[in-house]
């Protein structure tokens, strides 16, 4: 069975710095997708960024970018520059890249970003 | 714009009553999910279905029960409610295509049970 730990419950920084998300997980499986979900106060979930398995290029969008370690099974999220409105639950999760499967998620980290 | 939405964002039940969330999706998603959202548990999967008709157990089925009549519609049901089902419950759609795996996600049910 897959597994998804996130092992920071809290998070805080200071507008415009940089923060680190850290990710790890377990699976048997060679073909997969990682991602980054965003859970702002009291709104919808969103989808940050993916990672398809067999690219070892790392994703990014905008100002946010991932560390995609495939033997050490590692998806770390970076966010630059972090602004008020990155406030919020980040959840990493795994799906095997099978039809009709589900998200596994982490239990998440509470980023707080400050001025 | 993709868009999935849930009957009510706060529901209020009494134990032993019969509850109905439901889900619709816009964009012809052949996979529809729920999933129950607690404080320190993270999201974990109740049932989801691949198709019509079609529906499978996630981690928690316990307790609820699923019906998918219509491609667009995906409901869960509590079939008595009870307190330890007061919780956030969050819908979600995805394509079947290979090579698209993101999940859309509906607002969110918070459902407290008295």
């Amino acid at each position: 069975a897959q597994t998804v730990t996130q092992s920071q419950p809290e998070m805080s920084v200071q507008e415009a710095e940089t923060v680190t998300l850290s990710c790890t997980y377990d699976t048997s499986e060679s073909n997969y997708y990682l991602f980054w979900y965003k859970q702002p106060p009291s709104r919808q979930m969103i989808l940050v960024i993916r990672q398809e398995a067999y690219k070892q290029q790392n994703a990014t969008e905008n100002r946010f970018s991932v560390n995609f370690q495939k033997a050490a099974k590692s998806f770390s999220l970076k966010i630059s520059d972090s602004q008020l409105g990155d406030t919020a639950m980040y959840f990493c999760a795994f799906m095997k890249n099978q039809a009709g499967t589900a998200l596994i998620f982490g239990k998440g980290t509470t980023l707080s970003v400050s001025s | 714009d993709v868009k999935v939405t849930q009957s009510s964002r706060y529901l209020v039940k009494r134990t032993g009553e019969k509850v109905f969330l439901e889900c619709v999706q816009d964009m012809d998603h052949e996979n529809m999910f729920w999933y129950r959202q607690d404080p320190g548990l993270g999201l974990r999967l109740i049932y989801f279905s691949y198709d019509v008709k079609m529906k499978e157990k996630g981690d928690i089925p316990e307790g609820y029960s699923v019906s998918r009549e219509k491609k667009e519609r995906f409901s869960l049901i509590l079939e008595s409610a009870s307190t330890n089902q007061t919780s956030m419950y969050l819908c979600a759609s995805s394509l079947s295509l290979a090579g698209v795996r993101e999940q859309f996600f509906g607002p969110g049910t918070r459902l407290t049970v008295l």
